[in-house]
């Protein structure tokens, strides 16, 4: 069946580091990728999507690539900021299938 | 209203009670699924709608679970004799038809002592 991986967390990152999230997926056909966020305190809000090979989606300042050949989907964002500390979710939408598959989640801690 | 709305918001339970927990998706969204979430872990499936039918149930993780959806609207998730497993936050989403964006709720936290 489906699944996704995403890397370990807690990340900690001082303000204005290079945030990546690692995250890979197995699915056939060709799924539509997704990262949600959780802020502390609030519900889950979809940060940003792709729905085909090489698009990229993007919020924020947070981008993330669809890859195909890699069956990868890793969140970046050049500068973070300490209202960026949440836990990150990866998902994915199968072909053919409404619910949604998510990652274990990454808890990002950023410091002043 | 302007977003998924959960009921209970929080809500504590003795083992082998049945609980009910309700929601209220965005209108217009004809969609609806359930979510658990474990403390800790991503987020697992549990049931979708798409009106009041139910086409895949598959993530239901026993007969103690059952859930409704009526006038294409409010959903209720039953869970009968309730273990210390079942203790979650339990998570409501909706989309619109043809939409694979789903809108989450705020959850109910299930405390099963």
């Amino acid at each position: 069946g489906d699944s996704v991986t995403q890397m370990e967390g807690p990340v900690t990152l001082s303000e204005e580091a290079f945030l990546t999230i690692n995250c890979t997926y197995t699915a056939t056909g060709y799924p539509s990728l997704f990262w949600y966020v959780q802020y502390p305190g609030e519900g889950l809000q979809l940060l940003l999507k792709a729905t085909k090979a090489d698009d990229k989606g993007s919020n924020k300042g947070f981008e993330a690539t669809y890859r195909k050949e890699t069956t990868s989907f890793h969140l970046e964002k050049g500068s973070v900021q300490v209202s960026d500390s949440a836990v990150y979710f990866c998902a994915l939408s199968g072909t053919g299938r409404r619910a949604l598959t998510f990652g274990s989640g990454t808890r990002l801690q950023v410091q002043p | 209203g302007a977003g998924v709305s959960q009921s209970p918001s929080n809500k504590v339970t003795e083992k082998g009670k049945d609980v009910e927990l309700r929601c209220d998706p965005i209108s217009g969204h004809t969609a609806l699924y359930w979510y658990r979430q474990r403390l800790g872990q991503g987020l697992e499936f549990l049931i979708y709608f798409q009106g009041n039918s139910a086409p895949d149930k598959s993530g239901l993780p026993s007969d103690r679970f059952s859930a409704e959806r009526t006038g294409e609207s409010v959903s209720t998730l039953t869970i009968q004799r309730t273990q210390q497993e079942d203790s979650a936050v339990y998570l409501c989403a909706s989309s619109y038809p043809g939409y694979n964006e789903q809108f989450f709720g705020p959850g109910t936290r299930l405390t099963v002592l």
